[in-house]
Parts: C-alpha cells; structure tokens; sequence
C-alpha cells in the first residue's frame, strides 16, 4: 500500500526554528509537495522537490532524499501566522497526489 | 486573478436531499479534482477530470457523482447525502501532471454540513 507518515502534532516557539518530517512509501515518485492549511482554510502551495537535496525560499526550506523515503520542511525564524496544518504529499507513478494527514504546528510566544 | 472559485462557502442540507457543489477555475487548466476532507485528515481523492475524461477512485461511494460540462466548471453531486459526509470539499486544478505540470491549485472550499 501507500503510506506517508508525518508528526500528528508539534509545538514551537515565536523566533524559533522548527523541522518537520516526513516519510513515504508510495508506487512511484513524480515529487513530493508541502502545503500549508490553515484552519478551515484550502490548502496551499509551499514547495515542490523532485530531485535530491535543499531547496530554500525564503524562511522555509524543503530537503528530500528519494534512497530514503524522507523529506523535511523547516521553518525559520517563526511567526505566529506560522500557526496551521502543513501536509505532506507524493505524486505517485500515476500522477496521483498521496497526501499525509497532516502535522499541526503550535506557535507559543 | 486567474484562481479556482467554489461556491458556495458554506452549504447546509438535510439528511438524504440531493446537494450540488461547484467549482470554476479561470487557470484554464487540464484536470480539475475533488477532495473531501475531515478534520484533521488528509485530504481524500474523490475523482477527477482530465479534460474530459472522468476517473473514479475504487473507494468513491456511488453517492458520489461528478459532472464537468466545460473546461472552466466542475460540479460534485451528492446524492442522498448521510451524516457522515459532513466535510470540507476542496476543488482543485493543474495543468497537466504528466507534462511537469504537477502543482495543484486549490480552490478555498465548501463546507457541509448535514442535519
């Protein structure tokens, strides 16, 4: 089957750096996404990693290793506006997105 | 904007009456997808459109119905909707995964609710 496991639940501080992680185990691999959602909110684009190693946009960064099955999301410099879902998901050999449920991150000041 | 509109936010129906859902995308992109989403779940893959091809997921209840008359509309039926398909609907598009084109642009969403 198809499984990708992320942390239910993390909790940060304002200013802080977190990670998130992420491993996957799917039929095939088109690229692994991260998207944000904010409570009752559509989820939305953060970053895309198809290739191996670190892609940095601005305060986030997403890393992937395909040998391993393992991706992160780490935030700097934390915000309080950082408070929200962020789902991990894969594009599998049919180009069907396999999502995670889910890490909720706490922000505390 | 170009974006992906659904309407409307917030839509309440009674146990069994028939519910529409619909999305428009001005993206003018190739696929237009369905999701249903429960609180903190994953987002669970409905069906979806490749231009106008329509492909249902094994699991999707026959509840579950799905038109797209045009490139820019897509519209979820429920058909006899039960407590348990109380959710959030997310409708989203991309362009064309197997061409590279593999980021999908959500829509803001529909919450059900079901009495």
């Amino acid at each position: 089957g198809q499984n990708i496991d992320q942390p239910t639940e993390m909790t940060a501080t304002e200013g802080a750096i977190v990670q998130i992680n992420c491993t996957y185990q799917t039929s095939g691999f088109n690229g692994l996404f991260w998207y944000q959602q904010h409570a009752g909110e559509a989820p939305t684009f953060l970053s895309y990693n198809v290739l191996d190693g670190l892609e940095e946009k601005g305060r986030f960064s997403s890393f992937l290793s395909r040998s391993k099955g393992y991706s992160y999301l780490l935030l700097k410099e934390l915000q309080m506006k950082d408070s929200a879902s962020y789902l991990c998901a894969v594009l599998d050999s049919n180009y069907q997105l396999i999502w995670g449920a889910g890490t909720k991150l706490i922000i505390k000041p | 904007d170009a974006m992906v509109i659904q309407n409307p936010r917030y839509q309440v129906t009674q146990f069994g009456k028939p519910v529409t859902l619909s999305c428009s995308q001005t993206l003018n992109h190739n696929v237009m997808y369905w999701y249903q989403q429960k609180s903190s779940q994953a987002p669970k893959l409905l069906f979806h459109y490749y231009d106008k091809d329509f492909n249902n997921e094994a699991d999707t209840p026959d509840n579950f119905q799905s038109r797209r008359p045009n490139t820019s509309f897509c519209f979820l039926d429920i058909r006899s909707p039960g407590l348990g398909d109380a959710a959030m609907y997310l409708c989203a598009t991309s362009r064309d995964p197997s061409g590279g084109y593999n980021e999908q642009f959500f829509g803001p969403g529909t919450r059900l609710t079901v009495l």
